[in-house]
């Protein structure tokens, strides 16, 4: 158990819906990162936020968005949603901002049908 | 840019057998941390280790060493005595050192372990 928690952990949706993923960072951690794993693509990074500021960007859609509230946890909305954006969504968090290990939670898998 | 390079697609071993993991990685930078990160059936990922440029010590815990070598741009990693529960997907990952975001993972390597 990395510490990283993540709701819901399965999430069956339909085209053009919208949905709110969660996470909950390791106690301590600043740090928070959302990535994208689907068979064609593989992991990719989206986006990282460190004590409620974006950091980082990747190859995140702009029907896609993040943020992190003040008690650290964050949320990544997906909207108007594609058969294509059904994945495998990991939350990470870490200590420090950059460079750190980055400690996994246990992922939401969404289905779009 | 960076690039994290996993040749092995799937690797089929029979439980007790050494099974050793490629990886390299391209980079312009000088300084950077490497991982490696274990995804096993259940789907969640778990780091197992990071090791920085500076040190090209090789490091062993467990079953688990791995070698890293700047020369060749590898962070090979063996898994000695294989058991069945090491039947995951296995990943690579870079990140320049000071860099804020993201880990550039490799395609990862199937690792399948039979009794």
């Amino acid at each position: 158990d990395s510490g990283v928690t993540q709701t819901p952990k399965h999430l069956i949706t339909a085209t053009g819906q919208r949905v709110t993923l969660r996470c909950s960072p390791r106690s301590g951690d600043l740090s928070v990162y959302w990535y994208q794993q689907s068979l064609d693509q593989g992991l990719q990074f989206l986006i990282q936020y460190y004590n409620g500021e974006e950091r980082a960007k990747g190859n995140i859609l702009e029907r896609f968005s993040a943020q992190q509230f003040p008690d650290l946890h964050s949320e990544l909305n997906l909207s108007s949603l594609e058969l294509g954006d059904s994945a495998l969504y990991f939350c990470a968090s870490s200590t420090r901002g950059t460079g750190a290990e980055q400690f996994f939670g246990p992922g939401t898998r969404l289905t779009v049908l | 840019a960076q690039k994290v390079t996993q040749a092995q697609t799937e690797i089929s071993v029979v439980e007790k057998e050494d099974v050793t993991l490629d990886c390299v990685y391209e980079t312009r930078d000088t300084t950077y941390y490497l991982f490696w990160y274990k995804q096993p059936p259940s789907g969640e990922l778990v780091f197992l280790i990071r090791r920085n440029s500076f040190d090209e010590q090789n490091e062993i815990s467990g079953r688990y060493s791995w070698n890293f070598q700047k020369s060749t741009s590898s962070f090979n990693f063996t898994i000695t005595a294989s058991q069945v529960v090491d039947s995951a997907v296995y990943f690579c990952a870079l990140i320049p050192f000071d860099s804020w975001g993201k880990l550039q993972f490799g395609a990862g390597t199937q690792v399948v372990v039979t009794p």
